[in-house]
């Protein structure tokens, strides 16, 4: 299975603090992708990282891709209240693509 | 708003039951997905469907039964279905399955089987 595992299972940090999350997977991939879900919601696409990159950005998100490693990291910057929620890793090998558990990270006022 | 709209939001039901979940999605995407989603548990893709052909089916048992009528609907049948089938039932959709960029998910359906 390539399927991706986030770590840690759930994480609490304080508001402003940076969150960083990361995901492992089995074998190679086209790209990975992360989403966010609000308790009980629908899934938000975050951003996605092809496999020849390396390093990208959005706002206050961070995605490294280490091919090698075939791991992932997830950074977000500045945490707000907001930011509660489940985060999710997606790797897609062409012809399927399969999520994680996902890391439940908590922001604390 | 994410442009996929899925109902009902919440269904009950007993496992004597028929019962349909619809999908719809407003995005003209061509590739619409059905997933599972249990605690403590991946998200599991169920089925796929892409310009309205069913392309995958992940060993789903045949109480559950997807309908995908045109490319903006997607439907998933129930029909006597187990306790343990109680789950948030996600649908997306996509540009395509050949290129698969961001999914689009809708809020969900969540599902008590009694």
């Amino acid at each position: 299975s390539q399927q991706g595992e986030e770590d840690p299972q759930a994480l609490s940090i304080q508001e402003g603090e940076n969150a960083t999350m990361n995901c492992s997977y089995k074998t190679s991939i086209n790209n990975l992708q992360w989403y966010r879900q609000n308790s009980g919601r629908g899934l938000v696409h975050l951003i996605l990282i092809r496999s020849n990159e390396r390093e990208k950005h959005s706002g206050r998100l961070r995605v490294t891709l280490d091919t090698s490693k075939k791991s992932s990291s997830l950074l977000i910057t500045a945490s707000r209240a907001a930011d509660t929620a489940s985060y999710f890793c997606a790797t897609d090998a062409w012809d399927k693509i399969i999520f994680g558990k996902g890391t439940r990270l908590h922001i604390l006022p | 708003e994410t442009g996929v709209t899925q109902t009902p939001r919440h269904l009950v039901m007993g496992m004597t039951n028929k019962k349909s979940l619809k999908c719809e999605q407003h995005l003209g995407h061509n590739a619409m997905y059905w997933y599972k989603q249990s605690a403590k548990k991946p998200l599991e893709l169920m089925f796929v469907y892409n310009f309205k052909e069913q392309t995958e089916n992940n060993s789903v048992p045949s109480r559950f039964s997807p309908e995908c009528p045109n490319s903006s609907h997607l439907f998933l049948h129930l029909h006597t279905l187990q306790p343990e089938d109680s789950a948030l039932y996600l649908c997306a959709s996509s540009q395509d399955q050949g290129e698969r960029n961001e999914q689009f998910f809708g809020p969900g359906t969540r599902l008590t089987v009694l």
